[in-house]
């Protein structure tokens, strides 16, 4: 069946660091992908998207490529702030259906 | 605000004790869902809810029930909750339940601890 798979953390950084998170997938079709943050104590924000191969989703200075050949949609930022301490989780939704998968979840810890 | 609110945020019981997590939602969306979050595993949905009265099985279902009498809630409920059902829990809402199109929002989250 489709799944997600996404580099165990943590990923500890300092500020202004390069930050890249992996993620790669399974599925039939054309999925769409996503990226959510989830910071301490709340639930999940939806981070970017990309519907189609070769999109770049992009918000907050992160971005992630579509990627069908190499089936990855790898999230990464230039310049990393303490504030963008949190979980990362990698998703696909099946072409037009409801379903959300997610991945195990990437923490990412930003020191000054 | 838009907001997705789950009650109660922080709940310990024991085991057989019925319960329910409520979950409301004031954006008038048609489309909810419940996810549980454990480490190493990701989230994955228990169940969802297209609309009023029509709610289905998600991946991991048993020993949940969800009911939806109206649009902005979508409880759920533990009949006899048992450790394994230890986790935390996550509702969720979006406009019509296609996720390309539709940005599914969280509510804050349940921590439910079953002794």
């Amino acid at each position: 069946g489709d799944s997600v798979t996404q580099m165990e953390g943590p990923v500890t950084l300092s500020e202004e660091a390069f930050l890249t998170i992996n993620c790669t997938y399974t599925a039939t079709g054309y999925p769409s992908l996503f990226w959510y943050v989830q910071y301490p104590g709340e639930g999940l924000q939806l981070l970017l998207k990309a519907t189609k191969a070769d999109d770049k989703g992009s918000n907050k200075g992160f971005e992630a490529t579509y990627r069908k050949e190499t089936t990855s949609f790898h999230l990464e930022k230039g310049s990393v702030q303490v504030s963008d301490s949190a979980v990362y989780f990698c998703a696909l939704s099946p072409y037009n259906t409801d379903k959300l998968i997610f991945g195990t979840g990437t923490r990412l810890q930003v020191f000054p | 605000e838009a907001q997705v609110t789950q009650n109660p945020r922080y709940l310990i019981t024991v085991t057989g004790k019925k319960l329910t997590v409520t979950c409301s939602q004031n954006m008038n969306h048609e489309y909810m869902s419940w996810y549980r979050q454990d480490p190493g595993l990701g989230l994955r949905q228990i169940y969802y809810s297209m609309n009023v009265e029509v709610t289905d099985k998600g991946d991991v279902p048993e020993g949940y029930k969800v009911s939806r009498k109206e649009k902005r809630n979508f409880p759920l409920i533990l009949e006899s909750p048992s450790p394994n059902q230890t986790s935390l829990y996550f509702c969720a809402s979006s406009l019509y339940g296609d996720s390309s199109y539709n940005e599914q929002f969280f509510g804050p989250g349940t921590r439910l601890t079953v002794l």
